[in-house]
């Protein structure tokens, strides 16, 4: 079974300044993808960004990146320029062979203005 | 383009009551279809997931069952409803492949009172 810790459980920023959010996974799987999410006040669940384990390279959506580090099984999350908006929980989730998710508990980012 | 329809929004429960959550998904086929539940503050717990018609698997044993009688429709009930239901259900798809990204529905906040 695979498990995903997010030590922070909450974090804050001043607006157009950088934050990093953590997050350490435990799986057996060889082949997979790690995924980074957002959960704005709304509650819906909304794709920050995917990472292929195979790639070294990091992935990166605008103003979102990741660090990954695939031999630690660390997975983190850079938000560059932070805005008010980014302001929502963020979940970290390895998937497994059958494509179902693990979530980490969750960083609560707070952006200051 | 594909849609997710999840209802309702807010759902308040007596205890040993019985629950239907419905969840539809328009504009594609065979999708997997997935349950999570997600306690205050938390993270999301995978409760089913199904792969085809009338296939159902669950992760953990509960007070809860799913069914999928159609392709696109996934139901998520319980005979007698716990205090311990309590929580912000969410249904979610991908297309069937490996490793794709989860696309989600808004959310059921169920009450258990």
């Amino acid at each position: 079974a695979q498990t995903v810790t997010q030590s922070q459980p909450e974090m804050s920023v001043q607006e157009a300044e950088t934050v990093t959010l953590s997050c350490t996974y435990d799986t057996s799987e060889s082949d997979y993808y790690l995924f980074w999410y957002k959960q704005p006040p709304s509650r819906q669940m909304i794709l920050v960004i995917r990472q292929e384990a195979y790639k070294q390279q990091n992935a990166t959506e605008n103003r979102f990146s990741v660090n990954f580090q695939k031999a630690a099984k660390s997975f983190s999350l850079k938000i560059s320029d932070s805005q008010l908006g980014d302001a929502a929980m963020y979940f970290c989730a390895p998937n497994n062979a059958g494509n179902m998710l693990t979530f980490g508990g969750g960083t609560r980012l707070m952006v200051k203005p | 383009s594909q849609t997710i329809h999840q209802w309702p929004a807010t759902l308040v429960q007596p205890v040993g009551s019985p629950l239907s959550l419905e969840c539809t998904v328009e504009g594609t086929s065979n999708p997997n279809l997935y349950w999570y539940r997600q306690a205050a503050g938390r993270g999301l717990q995978l409760l089913f997931y199904s792969v085809g018609i009338g296939q159902i698997s669950s992760e953990v044993p509960q007070n809860l069952s799913a069914s999928r009688p159609q392709d696109r429709q996934f139901i998520l009930s319980s005979k007698k409803l716990l205090l311990s239901d309590s929580g912000f259900y969410l249904c979610a798809w991908t297309q069937g492949g490996v490793n794709e990204k989860l696309f989600f529905g808004s959310g059921t906040q169920l009450s258990v009172l």
